[in-house]
């Protein structure tokens, strides 16, 4: 079956504009969560939704982040007003329900603001 | 904030020798959990521990969890060069089993 999805997997966009990533999850994972990793670094966590509500926005940077989630399938991670420490890769993941599930992990979007 | 925390930050060793990585965590945890990345991209679950388990196997791997020392351990016996990534631990704590929290890593490289 299809594993998680994101798109784009490459988007180089230019300092101050918005962008879009997606991730689709695998069908029938009710969790869904956003991570960012920066080059040779762990994983920061952002945000997890469990259906369409994200219960724990603690982990967003700043107010320029943004996500949401429809349908409990698809989700946006938006970026406003990029600036250049932005440039990261996000990756998804989705597991049958928040908690001591295993995680899978979409390829990622390598981000590069310029 | 990152939990977990790897050590060491770099492995090196030859082909058919073990590997044994360190996570540490502060807080009480529900589960930890090993993940293996490649290539800077999607990470690939390995083997998760539960809090009430001391020691748990999978081929190759082998993890230990010691609660009173809020440490794990992962053990790869026998390595393969096509066991070089990065190895990353990550906690579901107690209080807030909803999300997890990953270490920085260790990267291992496996010398053929």
């Amino acid at each position: 079956g299809a594993g998680v999805s994101q798109s784009p997997s490459n988007k180089v966009t230019e300092k101050g504009k918005d962008v879009e990533l997606r991730c689709d999850p695998i069908s029938g994972h009710t969790a869904l969560y956003w991570y960012r990793q920066s080059l040779g670094q762990g994983l920061e966590f952002l945000i997890y939704f469990q259906g369409n509500s994200a219960p724990d926005k603690s982990g967003l940077p700043s107010d320029r982040f943004s996500a949401e989630r429809t349908g409990g399938s698809v989700s946006t991670l938006t970026i406003q007003r990029t600036q250049q420490e932005d440039s990261a890769v996000y990756l998804c993941a989705s597991s049958l329900a928040a908690g001591s599930y295993e995680q899978y992990f979409g390829p990622g979007t390598r981000l590069t603001v310029t | 904030s990152q939990q977990g925390e790897e050590d060491p930050q770099a492995l090196s060793i030859q082909e058919g020798e073990n590997a044994t990585m360190n996570c540490s965590y502060k807080t009480s945890i529900n589960n930890l959990q090993w993940y293996r990345q490649n290539s800077g991209r999607g990470l690939v679950h390995l083997i998760l521990i539960r809090s009430n388990e001391r020691e748990k196997h999978s081929g190759r791997l082998r993890v230990t969890l010691d609660t009173s020392k809020k440490s794990s351990s992962l053990l790869i016996t026998a390595s393969r060069a096509a066991d070089t990534a990065s190895y990353f631990c990550a906690t579901g704590e107690h209080l807030n089993n909803n999300d997890m929290r990953f270490g920085a890593g260790t990267r291992l490289t496996v010398k053929p």
